[in-house]
C-alpha cells in the first residue's frame, strides 16, 4: 500500500532563517507530488506540483521554492523565512483512478516563524 | 475567477444528529467534485469524489449530492458521532484533476 511522510511535524523557526521541509511517498512509481499552504480559516493554497524528476511548476510567486531529487521525494525550501510563511504545509500524491485525478494527503507540517 | 463557497463556517450539533453542509462552486469547465474530511493538526482524507454524470454517492453515514446545472453541492451527515468532529472541505477539479479549488471548509463539532 502506498503512504505518504512528511517531516518535521511541527517547526518553529526565527525570521530570516532557512527552511527545508521534506515529503517522501513510498508504495508507488512517478507520482504527481504537490506542496499546499493552509492558513487558519482559509482553502488550502496550491504552492508547487511536479509531474517528475526535476520538473516542478510554481502555482503563485512566493519566499519558497521546491525540489524534486528523486522519484518520490519532494522538498520545500526558503533562504530566508518571513513571518507571512508561517501555516500548515501539505505534501500530496495523486494517482489517476479511472476518468479523474484521486489525491491524497500526507500528515502536515505547523510551521511558525517568530 | 475559480471559486468554491461553503456554508455554514461552523456547526455544533449534538450526538446522534443529523447535518447538512453546502458547497457552491464557480469553477468552469468542471471535471469532478469532491469532499475530504481533515482533522485537527492532520492532512485531508477524501470521503466522496462524484464526476459530472454522478448526482449522489456515498460512504457509509456520509452522503454527497451534487447539482451540476446550479453547480451546488452537498454532505449529508447521518446519526452523528462524536469523531465526526472535523472541517469538510469541498474541492472542485476544473482541469483533469491536477489543479483543485479548495472551499475554507466548514467547521463541525459534535458534541454529546
Amino acid at each position: 500500500s502506498q503512504t505518504i511522510h512528511q517531516w518535521p511535524a511541527t517547526l518553529v523557526q526565527p525570521v530570516g532563517s532557512p527552511l527545508s521541509l521534506e515529503c517522501t511517498v513510498e508504495g508507488t512509481s512517478n507520482p504527481n507530488l504537490y506542496w499546499y499552504r493552509q492558513a487558519a480559516g482559509r482553502g488550502l493554497q496550491l504552492l508547487f506540483y511536479s509531474v517528475g524528476i526535476g520538473q516542478i511548476s510554481s502555482e503563485v510567486p512566493q519566499n519558497l521554492s521546491a525540489s524534486r531529487p528523486q522519484d518520490r521525494q519532494f522538498i520545500l525550501s526558503s533562504k530566508k523565512l518571513l513571518l507571512s510563511d508561517s501555516g500548515f504545509y501539505l505534501c500530496a500524491w495523486s494517482v489517476q483512478l479511472g476518468s479523474y485525478n484521486e489525491q491524497f494527503f500526507g500528515p502536515g507540517t505547523r510551521l511558525t516563524v517568530l | 475567477k475559480n471559486q468554491v463557497e461553503q456554508s455554514p463556517q461552523s456547526l455544533i450539533i449534538l450526538e446522534g444528529k443529523n447535518c447538512t453542509l453546502q458547497c457552491n462552486y464557480t469553477v468552469s469547465p468542471f471535471s469532478n467534485l469532491r469532499w475530504y474530511k481533515q482533522d485537527t493538526g492532520r492532512g485531508p482524507v477524501s470521503l466522496t469524489i462524484m464526476t459530472f454524470s454522478e448526482n449522489t454517492k456515498s460512504n457509509g453515514r456520509y452522503t454527497a449530492t451534487l447539482d451540476a446545472d446550479t453547480k451546488q453541492s452537498s454532505l449529508h451527515i447521518t446519526a452523528s458521532q462524536l469523531s465526526d468532529s472535523a472541517s469538510y472541505i469541498c474541492v472542485v477539479s476544473g482541469e483533469y484533476g491536477n489543479k483543485l479549488v479548495f472551499g475554507a471548509g466548514t467547521i463541525l463539532r459534535v458534541k454529546s
